[in-house]
């Protein structure tokens, strides 16, 4: 089982709202990531838990906020985002760092609109 | 920085034909190497790897060779299908201390004519 699950798979949220995304996966990986992806750009890293720790941050605005509960589960809280915020939100998992020759699975993704 | 190119945006194949697309790399430390078949608004499906210390991998229809000193890899698809039509990108992982980071290329769009 190479399965990803997020949640949900679309929303729409104004830029006053609160919201969260959701992630899941089986395979006991212990590394977990969120992409973000605009149309015609290739996924762009923002957040790496490894160990459910947060390891990387790749300058991303406080109104992402990302936690890791358990080893199987990766959310995304979503506070005062802006239009531009618009995108497919992406979750992978993988064996972490320091294990050489490992895939990252994806997940189907979150398409979100912010109006 | 852009440090995984995919040169060519698009392509276009006949169908029964071979697919060739193409990725370059600047960073000698990359050592293992993916590439993904993309649908829109979905999310990026793992096709075929290769490590560093090899310079050809296969699967079925899909074969991916890496040429280290050009630090250049590609995917070969053979006999194309038009189910293979979607965004390909190539990705490295950047050893960042005990943490991975998968960098993508920026995709090329397959298209494959029946």
């Amino acid at each position: 089982d190479t399965e990803v699950t997020q949640t949900p798979k679309h929303l729409v949220m104004g830029m006053t709202n609160k919201k969260s995304l959701k992630c899941e996966q089986h395979m006991g990986h212990r590394a977990m990531y969120w992409y973000k992806q605009k149309a015609k750009k290739p996924p762009e890293l923002m957040f790496v838990y490894s160990y459910e720790k947060l390891s990387i941050n790749e300058s991303v605005p406080s109104r992402f906020s990302p936690e890791c509960p358990n080893s199987s589960l990766l959310n995304l809280h979503l506070h005062a985002l802006q239009p531009e915020d618009s995108a497919l939100y992406l979750c992978a998992s993988s064996h972490p760092g320091g294990v050489v020759n490992t895939e990252a699975f994806f997940g189907q993704g979150t398409r979100l609109t912010v109006v | 920085d852009q440090q995984v190119k995919q040169n060519s945006p698009s392509l276009s194949v006949q169908e029964g034909r071979i697919s060739i697309l193409n990725c370059d790399y600047t960073n000698s430390m990359f050592d293992y190497f993916l590439w993904y078949k993309k649908y829109p608004a979905e999310g990026p499906t793992f096709l075929i790897s290769i490590s560093s210390i090899k310079d050809k991998n296969e699967d079925g229809r899909f074969t991916v060779f890496l040429n280290k000193s050009a630090k250049h890899l590609s995917l070969h698809i053979v006999p194309s299908q038009p189910g293979d039509s979607a965004v390909y990108f190539c990705a490295a992982w950047g050893r960042g201390g005990a943490t991975n980071k998968l960098i993508f290329g920026t995709g090329t769009l397959l298209a494959v004519q029946p």
